[in-house]
């Protein structure tokens, strides 16, 4: 595609609910990342992929989060059982490959709200 | 522990002056150095980006330097214009592939 991609664009839950974001990378982008950008805070680096295999997944904020990526494209990130703190925006970028250290392209970002 | 630190916070210019933007960073064993800037409600666009190996990169208007061993970076902006208003980011990836650690950024305005 001509950018990278995100799903929703705004997602409003209840507390306690699960919810799923959607992430499409540029074409032929093997490295994916996930960030959390709460309100008035820097970015927040949670995971990234290489291919398939997320080598670490320290940055995820708890066990309610997870993520995941196959066929090398498309990410999904699940946090389950959301908090009000899990309110953020939920950006994604690729390149393309992380032992390269490409420049990374960002999409427009998930804003999840949890009420 | 990578730290990245933005100042100032919130720059306001005239249109047309210049201005320098600064980021510093605690450790300097980083691959590169990346300037982003930020649309309110939008997501993020690549500025610049400077290996580790390199002093400086320059697009247009815009001029970034690089120094790794006193962990300094900075984003220089000829002759500014209104639609430069927006929030500029800087990040670093470290050692550790792949793992960014972003500024809080700079929220620039520039008045007509």
């Amino acid at each position: 595609g001509a950018g990278v991609s995100q799903s929703p664009s705004n997602k409003v839950t209840e507390k306690g609910k699960d919810v799923e974001l959607r992430c499409d990378p540029i074409s032929g982008h093997t490295a994916l990342y996930w960030y959390r950008q709460s309100l008035g805070q820097g970015l927040e680096f949670l995971i990234y992929f290489q291919g398939n295999s997320a080598p670490d997944k320290s940055g995820l904020p708890s066990d309610r989060f997870s993520a995941e990526r196959t066929g090398g494209s498309v990410s999904t990130l699940t946090i389950q059982r959301t908090q009000q703190e899990d309110s953020a925006v939920y950006l994604c970028a690729s390149s393309l490959e992380v032992w390269r250290q490409e420049t990374q392209y960002f999409g427009p970002g998930t804003r999840l709200l949890v009420l | 522990k990578q730290e990245v630190t933005q100042i100032p916070a919130a720059l306001s210019v005239p249109e047309g002056e210049n201005l320098v933007l600064n980021c510093s960073f605690t450790d300097s064993a980083i691959y590169n150095l990346q300037w982003f800037r930020q649309d309110p409600g939008k997501g993020l666009t690549s500025l610049l980006l400077i290996q580790s190996s390199q002093r400086e990169q320059t697009s247009g208007r815009l001029n970034a330097s690089l120094d790794k061993s006193s962990g300094r970076s900075t984003l220089y902006i000829a002759a500014s214009q209104p639609g430069d208003s927006a929030t500029y980011l800087c990040a670093v990836i470290t050692s550790n592939a792949g793992k960014s650690t972003f500024g809080d950024g700079t929220t620039l305005t520039v008045k007509p």
